[in-house]
């Protein structure tokens, strides 16, 4: 298996402009979450679902940031409109019945 | 309000020493806790975790100590190698609702183990 993809590695963008930053868990995985690294904050949970359905979104910031799991193979988080302040490394992880496996990252500048 | 934190933003350490990595939490209702290791440009990997019901747990080079009254737990790595060298992330569960399925990080401890 070729673990948690995550596209693009890298992304700068203005500010203002829209983000979408994407995964591909690894197949048979039932959970996906969505983390934010700082050096401020460390690893902050942003999202998770289960079997595609969200539950639990009590860490995505604000109304600027959604996520959608459409199917079992592919995930999206969006910025709309992306600020300064959203800059960081963001993981996908999967998960099996033991432990989370995460994905290289995005490296997200905001300019 | 971080509920788990790592107080030392990094560590040196020599080569064949012993590195030990510390981790506080304030949530008593924290019972499986885990440490990732995370090397520069990759996503964060699991090393090794323990359950609430144990006070130790040992994986070759690799131990995790918990002391559940302190709310304290620990990671002893000996001896300390150069490819060691990572920052490393204390994570914990709790068994609460929902919160059984995510897991709680740290702010990491950057280990830097001179040869």
């Amino acid at each position: 298996d070729a673990g948690v993809i995550q596209s693009p590695r890298h992304e700068v963008t203005e500010m203002g402009q829209e983000v979408t930053l994407r995964c591909k868990p690894i197949s048979g995985h039932d959970y996906l979450f969505w983390y934010r690294q700082t050096m401020m904050r460390g690893l902050e949970l942003l999202i998770y679902f289960n079997n595609n359905v969200p539950i639990d979104d009590s860490g995505m910031p604000e109304d600027r940031f959604s996520a959608k799991m459409p199917n079992a193979s592919f995930s999206t988080l969006k910025i709309q409109p992306s600020e300064p302040r959203d800059s960081a490394v963001y993981f996908c992880a999967s998960r099996d019945q033991i432990r989370e496996y995460f994905g290289p990252g995005t490296r997200l500048t905001v300019l | 309000d971080q509920q788990v934190k790592q107080n030392s933003p990094s560590l040196s350490v020599q080569e064949g020493r012993i590195s030990i990595l510390n981790c506080d939490y304030t949530n008593s209702m924290f019972d499986y806790f885990l440490w990732y290791k995370k090397y520069p440009a990759e996503g964060p990997t699991f090393l090794i975790s323990i359950s609430s019901i144990k006070d130790k747990n040992e994986d070759g080079r690799f131990t995790v100590f918990l002391n559940k009254s302190a709310k304290h737990l620990s990671l002893h790595i000996v001896p300390s190698q150069p490819g060691d060298s990572a920052v490393y992330f204390c994570a914990a569960s709790g068994g609460y609702g929902g919160a059984t399925n995510k897991l709680i990080f740290g702010t990491g401890t950057l280990l830097a183990v001179q040869p």
